[in-house]
């Protein structure tokens, strides 16, 4: 059973770079065959997807974020990483890591909250 | 660029009660369209994908319909752990949720 969890600073500044890094187990990230993604919620709003990453290195990100997003893989670790450039209050919100099979997505990290305030 | 709405935003419903969920696309978007259960703290869960399969581990009570432009999800008889967030999603040039409908 496939499980993953995030991980990273819960706080951060106004223009700091948001780092999250999604622990996965219980899939090979070298064999299988998936996109991994990350999604976000701001509290009490819906969910937005942010982009995701393959083994091999080949992403896709959401247009409305990809001038400050960048996504790596370390498969051969089983993690994968997420990182925002100059963030604001517009950027708070639970952070999920997810499997991405096909277009759906199948197993889901807890989600990490990430507050962004001076 | 292709957005779900989905209706209503919210459902008042009781248990034993049937409820019917839609979710409609502004482009023909084939039936790659999936269904998610979210509760409050948690993380959403995979109900339906390709518009009528069900997950692994889903009741029988869940079941989804539709293609092209109309999706509609159908909890037949509702328990009281259904009463959540639903949120539709699809797959096109990028991948996007509905904005959900709160069943309550």
């Amino acid at each position: 059973q496939v499980q993953l969890q995030e991980s990273g600073p819960g706080l951060l500044k106004p223009s700091q770079t948001l780092s999250l890094t999604c622990n996965v187990s219980g899939s090979s990230m070298t064999t299988d065959s998936y996109y991994w993604s990350w999604i976000r919620q701001p509290a009490g709003k819906g969910l937005e997807w942010i982009g995701r990453i393959f083994s091999s290195g080949n992403t896709n990100y959401n247009p409305s974020l990809k001038s400050r997003v960048t996504m790596s893989i370390d498969a051969s670790k089983s993690h994968f990483s997420l990182k925002v450039t100059s963030v604001t209050a517009a950027d708070t919100a639970v952070y999920f890591c997810a499997r991405n099979n096909y277009y759906f997505f199948d197993s889901w990290g807890p989600g990490s909250l990430v507050t962004v305030s001076s | 660029e292709i957005v779900l709405t989905q209706s209503p935003d919210t459902l008042s419903l009781s248990p034993g009660e049937g409820a019917t969920l839609s979710c409609r696309a502004n482009q023909g978007i084939r039936n790659y369209l999936a269904w998610y259960q979210q509760k409050p703290g948690q993380a959403p869960r995979l109900l339906i994908y390709d518009a009528s399969i069900r997950a692994t581990g889903i009741p029988a009570r869940f079941s989804g319909s539709g293609s092209g432009t109309d999706f509609t999800l159908t909890i037949s008889s509702l328990e009281s752990e259904d009463f959540a967030v639903y949120y539709c999603q699809q797959r096109s040039n990028f991948i996007a949720f509905g904005q959900g409908t709160r069943l309550e």
